[in-house]
């Protein structure tokens, strides 16, 4: 079965600066989800990646999928203490609607 | 609705008792999921339902969880016997079809003791 790597687990960062978190698959990804989670609520929608090459932008985080669809990496710059929180990838590994998630990484943002 | 509610938020229940979460997805959505997330993890698939029938309940961990969504809209999740293992997090999302993005719902704390 399809499993996906976060990386890093967990991840403190100055305000301001700039920080990139990846997300591997064990298999071709047909649709790669990223999600943000306040801790103790549910998951934020962020950007879908469909295309291998693909890369979506929304403020100042941008997320971008590999070729091979098999690697996606979330990038945020100058970050804010309102980034902090767990950062999940997920994906459809069939193409269809099943969607597994990885163990998330957890953002912490000194002011 | 505006996004995906569930209820309650919270819920505290005795080892070997029944309890009942519920999802209200956002209006027209056809597709329903069920996740659990433990301390820590990310959120393991539950069960997917297309419309009333659940076109894949395969994490589901066993018998005593049951999920129903009778009118295509409001889902219940059903666990029986609780154990103390249960304890998690259980989200709900929907989606308006199984392509698109899901929104999820702030999820139920489940405490079994």
């Amino acid at each position: 079965s399809q499993e996906l790597e976060q990386s890093p687990q967990s991840l403190i960062v100055q305000e301001g600066k700039n920080l990139t978190i990846n997300c591997t698959s064990s298999k071709t990804l047909y649709g790669l989800y990223w999600y943000k989670q306040k801790y103790g609520e549910g998951l934020i929608f962020l950007m879908m990646l469909q295309k291998g090459g693909e890369e979506k932008s929304h403020e100042k985080i941008t997320a971008k999928l590999d070729e091979k669809k098999q690697q996606s990496s979330l990038h945020i710059t100058a970050s804010q203490p309102s980034h902090a929180g767990i950062y999940l990838c997920g994906a459809d590994n069939t193409g269809g609607f099943k969607t597994i998630f990885g163990a998330g990484t957890r953002l912490f943002v000194k002011a | 609705g505006a996004g995906v509610s569930q209820t309650p938020s919270n819920k505290v229940t005795e080892k070997g008792k029944y309890v009942e979460l519920r999802c209200d997805p956002i209006s027209g959505h056809t597709a329903l999921y069920w996740y659990r997330q433990s301390l820590g993890q990310g959120p393991e698939f539950l069960i997917y339902f297309q419309g009333t029938g659940a076109a894949d309940d395969s994490g589901l961990p066993n018998d005593r969880f049951f999920a129903v969504r009778p009118e295509g809209s409001v889902s219940t999740l059903k666990i029986q016997r609780t154990e103390r293992g249960d304890s998690a997090v259980y989200l709900c999302a929907s989606s308006s079809d199984p392509a698109s993005e899901a929104f999820f719902g702030q999820g139920t704390r489940l405490t079994v003791v």
